[in-house]
């Protein structure tokens, strides 16, 4: 596609929910990084994809996070049993190959609010 | 680990005054910097980046930035800020085959 797609754009769930946020990469691009930015915070790193496989999943919170990639594209980050510390704006970005040096392009994000 | 400071949270500046963002960084070894903006209800977007070279680098929307080895800083900078320069800025580092992000700087520029 022509840029990064992330959707929803706007999610809104109740507290113990189950809710899963969907990134549609650039085609072609082999490296995939989800962050997360709350209010008044930087960018807070995840998790990051080469291909299909994940060599680091270091920025996960917890548990209840989890990412996986299919088909060297789409990318779908689940969080389970929501809390109201999960409301951030969750933002992917992909870049032509993984080791950081190649610039990333973001998606717009999606808002996430846990009530 | 390497990491980047952002020792400002806010910068305001007058329309047509030169604009400094100040940026940091803590590594072992050649760093690879980056800087990026955010504008308002708008996704992030690379504006320069340093590997190796020229200490100066030349990026979009003509910013620039200069990497000190000395000062271990990587100040982005424009010679004449439009209000439309008005967004978030972040500097960032590569670590681990992934980037940091240092906390960002707000940057208004008023008429």
């Amino acid at each position: 596609g022509a840029g990064v797609s992330q959707s929803p754009s706007n999610k809104v769930t109740e507290k113990g929910k189950d809710v899963e946020l969907r990134c549609d990469p650039i085609s072609g691009h082999t490296a995939l990084y989800w962050y997360r930015q709350s209010l008044g915070q930087g960018l807070e790193f995840l998790i990051y994809f080469q291909g299909n496989s994940a060599p680091d999943k270091s920025g996960l919170p917890s548990d209840r996070f989890s990412a996986e990639r299919t088909g060297g594209s789409v990318s779908t980050l689940t969080i389970q049993r929501t809390q109201q510390e999960d409301s951030a704006v969750y933002l992917c970005a992909s870049s032509l190959v993984t080791g950081g040096w190649e610039k990333l392009f973001f998606g717009s994000g999606t808002q996430l609010s846990v009530l | 680990a390497q990491s980047v400071a952002q020792p400002e949270d806010q910068v305001n500046v007058a329309e047509g005054n030169p604009l400094t963002v100040k940026c940091t960084y803590s590594v072992s070894g050649n760093p690879y910097l980056f800087w990026y903006v955010q504008y308002p209800n708008r996704g992030l977007q690379f504006l320069l980046k340093y590997i190796t070279g020229d200490n100066l680098v030349k990026g979009s929307y003509g910013f620039e930035a200069e990497f000190n080895k000395s000062q271990t800083s990587f100040h982005l900078k424009k010679p004449s800020a439009l209000v439309s320069d008005s967004a978030l800025y972040f500097c960032a580092v590569v670590n681990d085959y992934k980037l940091s992000f240092g906390a960002g700087t707000t940057v208004t520029v008023r008429a």
